[in-house]
């Protein structure tokens, strides 16, 4: 069974970079044709994908996010990176990681971990 | 960007009930439709996708159907475990995006 965790700062201030990680367990990143996603939930609750990267290194990313993020991928660690640059409190969120299987969706998510972004 | 228009917001329902839940797209998006079930503090979890298959192991008292670019995901008979916010999700077009969701409340 494929599991995700996700884990970085909790807090971020205004202006820094947001990092977090999400570690795989259950099968490797660079196995089958899956898209190992970043989305984040605000506190109003509305759902927004980030973006992936797929284990040969390809990345595609919400264009309103675009010029911010970077995604990137470990496969010797089995786990995929998020940094989201110049964040201010509208990126406060839940941040969740996921694996995006084609036409099959996003079977699997991590549990979330919330970012505050706060001075 | 593709909108992702889901109603009703929010619903009151019985155990036992029959529930419908809408989620209209801004364009055609075949059939690359997907359903989400998030209870609080919980990550979504996925139910359908390809607007009518059925997860692994999800209760085959949920179904879901299309109309053009009105999806709909039912619950033939809601259990208790059933009350939780759902949530539509469209992959046809990068970026993917999701209705606004609804709550099914007691």
């Amino acid at each position: 069974q494929v599991q995700l965790q996700e884990s970085g700062p909790g807090l971020v201030k205004p202006s820094q970079t947001l990092s977090l990680t999400c570690t795989v367990s259950g099968g490797s990143i660079s196995s089958g044709d899956y898209y190992w996603s970043w989305l984040r939930q605000f506190p109003g609750k509305g759902l927004e994908w980030i973006g992936y990267i797929h284990y040969s290194g390809s990345t595609y990313y919400n264009p309103s996010l675009k010029s911010r993020v970077t995604i990137s991928l470990d496969t010797s660690k089995n786990h995929f990176s998020l940094r989201l640059s110049s964040v201010t409190a509208a990126d406060t969120a839940v941040y969740f990681c996921a694996r995006d299987g084609g036409i099959i969706a996003l079977g699997y998510w991590g549990q979330g971990t919330l970012v505050t972004v706060s001075s | 960007d593709i909108q992702m228009t889901q109603s009703p917001s929010s619903l009151s329902a019985s155990v036992g009930d029959r529930v419908t839940i809408t989620c209209r797209a801004s364009q055609g998006i075949s059939s690359s439709l997907a359903w989400y079930q998030q209870r609080p503090g919980k990550a979504p979890k996925l139910l359908l996708y390809g607007t009518s298959r059925l997860e692994s192991g999800v209760p085959t008292r949920f179904s879901g159907s299309v109309s053009g670019t009105d999806f709909t995901l039912t619950i033939s008979s809601l259990q208790p475990e059933d009350f939780a916010t759902y949530y539509c999700q469209q992959y046809y077009t990068t970026p993917w995006t999701f209705g606004q969701g609804t709550k099914v409340e007691i």
